[in-house]
């Protein structure tokens, strides 16, 4: 029933590559997250957005970039792929409108880097 | 300021054990408080909210009350299933920010 999409599910690659996560939702919310999870499960926020032409960086350091351009887009950049970005990835949305509105996640993007 | 604490894990239990994880907060404001479930390979989703002092929320069979008085949300189930293993992460929503315990592994067996 999920209204998030990240691709691709899972991500091998080389050092030194560039790479994009790719995040979409359908349900119209403004605000949206990129979170990373390291392998103890703890959720550390790499990056959020008030809306289009929005960007905020969270409270984790992280060498990524993110735009966004449309409401339902937010896509996350790598420009050269380290080992110590090996993570799971995490996008997320809310209604900044509804107060209590919880966050909406997507299935997340597994990313090893070789 | 601002913060989610959650009992540490791994937790293991027998199916049809009775299941508490503790989770207390401090926030300033009026947080609403939240429960999500992670299963394995998969993202965060929601299992159950409150919003307001003495609410309960619930779903699944599990419950958890917003205890304004002890600052807790505590989840509980009382006879957990295999397919009831996952990660748990209790939360708070105050001030359009979002604030995340870290999270406790609950294993079931047969």
């Amino acid at each position: 029933e999920a209204d998030i999409y990240q691709t691709p599910r899972y991500l091998v690659i080389g050092t030194g590559k560039k790479i994009t996560l790719e995040c979409s939702q359908t349900m119209g919310h403004d605000k949206m997250y990129w979170y990373q999870q390291d392998p103890g499960m703890e959720l550390h926020l790499i990056h959020y957005s008030y809306g289009v032409n929005s960007t905020e960086k969270g409270d984790l350091s992280s060498e990524s970039t993110v735009s966004r351009i449309r409401t339902e887009h937010f896509p996350l950049t790598l420009e050269s792929a380290r080992p110590s970005h090996t993570s799971q990835y995490l996008c997320a949305s809310s209604d900044p409108a509804d107060y209590n509105s919880p966050l909406h996640f997507g299935n997340g993007t597994r990313l090893t880097v070789t | 300021g601002n913060s989610v604490t959650q009992m540490e894990g791994p937790v293991t239990l027998s199916e049809e054990a009775f299941l508490t994880i503790n989770c207390t907060y401090t926030a300033t404001g009026y947080p609403s408080l939240f429960w999500y479930v992670q299963y394995p390979g998969e993202g965060l989703q929601l299992l159950l909210k409150a919003t307001k002092a003495d609410d309960k929320g619930s779903n699944k069979g599990f419950e958890a009350t917003y205890r304004k008085e002890t600052t807790s949300f505590h989840l509980e189930k009382g006879s957990v299933q295999v397919s009831d293993s996952a990660v748990y992460f209790c939360a708070l929503i105050t001030g359009n920010q979002f604030y995340f315990g870290t999270g406790t592994s609950l294993t079931v067996i047969p």
